[in-house]
């Protein structure tokens, strides 16, 4: 019964090749987001996304593209993967509207680009 | 834009002492939320305490308080008895709420190890 639930935890590929990560969260939440941690743990918004808007972080390469199915899924495609992508990836989610509870993250997904 | 800082890249403590984390930010908002998360080796992020701009009361989840300075745009963590598990990295965030989602702005974080 994980809370918000990336696949796969770990993720080894070569420079060029196309990728994509899972996130599904049960929580009923109405927005998602995907971050991105480097090597200095820095995290780095990439995107939002909830019903009505999807929300980009200008610096994010058209490389990388969020897609949802449903409330309840945003996945994150990468296409001609390059060595600097490097990073932990993570999903998270909250309430637009509510107590501000915060996000939920998941456990986060390593990727590794050789 | 909205800013947060920390100004200790690394920090440690002796088992059973205290500490205190220290984070500062920059709004022109007046309605927002604060946050403290961990993240210990195993990577997870993990909330640990959160704080509502508009009330003066500071935080308090068990061994982990905030001392809470609106007027200074301060918001510190302090980790009371400390335990080897809390030997993590800790991320002071600021949020605000807009209609299309949450709006998160986290620091650089604070490496802290607990000594036995």
């Amino acid at each position: 019964d994980t809370a918000v639930s990336q696949t796969p935890k770990y993720l080894v590929t070569q420079m060029g090749n196309d990728k994509s990560i899972k996130c599904e969260q049960n929580l009923g939440h109405d927005t998602m987001y995907w971050y991105k941690q480097d090597s200095k743990k820095f995290l780095k918004i990439m995107f939002s996304y909830n019903n009505k808007e999807l929300i980009i972080n200008e610096t994010v390469p058209n490389r990388f593209s969020p897609k949802s199915p449903d409330k309840a899924h945003l996945n994150l495609h990468i296409n001609s993967l390059e060595l600097g992508d490097s990073a932990v990836y993570f999903c998270a989610s909250s309430h637009s509207q509510g107590r501000g509870n915060g996000y939920t993250f998941g456990s986060g997904t390593r990727l590794t680009v050789v | 834009a909205q800013t947060v800082t920390q100004s200790q890249p690394e920090m440690s403590v002796q088992e059973a002492e205290t500490v205190t984390l220290s984070c500062t930010y920059d709004t022109s908002e007046n309605n927002y939320y604060l946050f403290w998360y961990k993240q210990p080796p195993s990577r997870q992020m993990i909330l640990v305490i959160r704080q509502e701009a508009y009330k003066q009361q500071n935080a308090t989840e068990n061994r982990f308080s905030v001392n809470f300075q609106k007027a200074a745009k301060s918001f510190s963590l302090k980790i009371s008895d400390s335990q080897l598990g809390d030997t993590a990295m800790y991320f002071c965030a600021f949020m605000k709420r807009l209609n299309t989602g949450n709006q998160f702005y986290f620091g650089t974080g604070t490496s802290l190890t607990v000594i036995p």
